[in-house]
């Protein structure tokens, strides 16, 4: 079975371009997560939806990041006016429903704004 | 504000020796405690959970041990290899959530 995919693996953008990462779920896994990891931040919680629906949108920052998840096989994390601090590995994940259940990643998507 | 707290921030252990990485958590709601090792280049890779309604769960030469009154969770390594280096996440979820909350990480390295 494959795992979680995202695409592309590596982005470099200018600052103020758009990025659109995106994300294509364990086949069956009913809840999908965006994390962020960095150096100095770690391993930072962005959303997460379940059956499709946004659940929990706590971690995205208020103004220039969307995600969405149009269909169960797939999710897409969009990014506006990119910055430099927007740099990091955006991982994508996913698990059966949830709850108590720890979600698998992706290999992660690098964003580089110059 | 972080609600996970792992230590040490590195370990360096000898081939065969145990090693013990360490969390905390704040909130009492917290119910599930997963584990992840990544290795430089790699994701997160799931090693081992945990529900407070066990206090140690095994898994081959990995073991969580748990206590819930004081609110820490460890794990331990048992026979260190040098293949186990690579930094080390606990995390943990409150109930009826399913978002995770990690820790700082720990760097563990196993010299031969």
């Amino acid at each position: 079975n494959a795992g979680v995919i995202q695409t592309p693996r590596h982005k470099v953008t200018g600052k103020g371009q758009e990025a659109t990462l995106w994300c294509e779920p364990i086949s069956g896994h009913s809840a999908v997560f965006w994390y962020r990891q960095t150096i100095v931040q770690g391993l930072e919680f962005l959303t997460y939806f379940r059956n499709q629906a946004p659940i929990d949108d706590s971690g995205m920052p208020k103004e220039r990041f969307s995600a969405q998840m149009p269909n169960q096989s797939h999710s897409t994390l969009k990014i506006q006016s990119t910055q430099p601090q927007d740099s990091a590995v955006y991982l994508c994940a996913s698990s059966f429903d949830g709850n108590n259940q720890a979600p698998l990643f992706g290999e992660g998507t690098r964003l580089s704004v110059l | 504000q972080q609600q996970v707290r792992q230590s040490p921030q590195s370990l360096t252990v000898w081939e065969g020796e145990t090693a013990i990485l360490n969390c905390s958590y704040e909130d009492s709601t917290f119910d599930y405690f997963p584990w992840y090792h990544q290795f430089p280049g790699e994701s997160p890779a799931l090693l081992i959970a945990i529900r407070p309604v066990s206090n140690k769960k095994e898994d081959g030469r990995f073991t969580i041990f748990f206590n819930k009154r004081e609110k820490k969770f460890s794990l331990h390594i048992a026979d260190s290899q040098p293949g186990d280096s690579a930094t080390y996440f606990c995390a943990a979820n409150q109930g009826g959530s399913a978002k995770l909350i990690f820790g700082e990480g720990t760097k563990l390295t196993v010299s031969s």
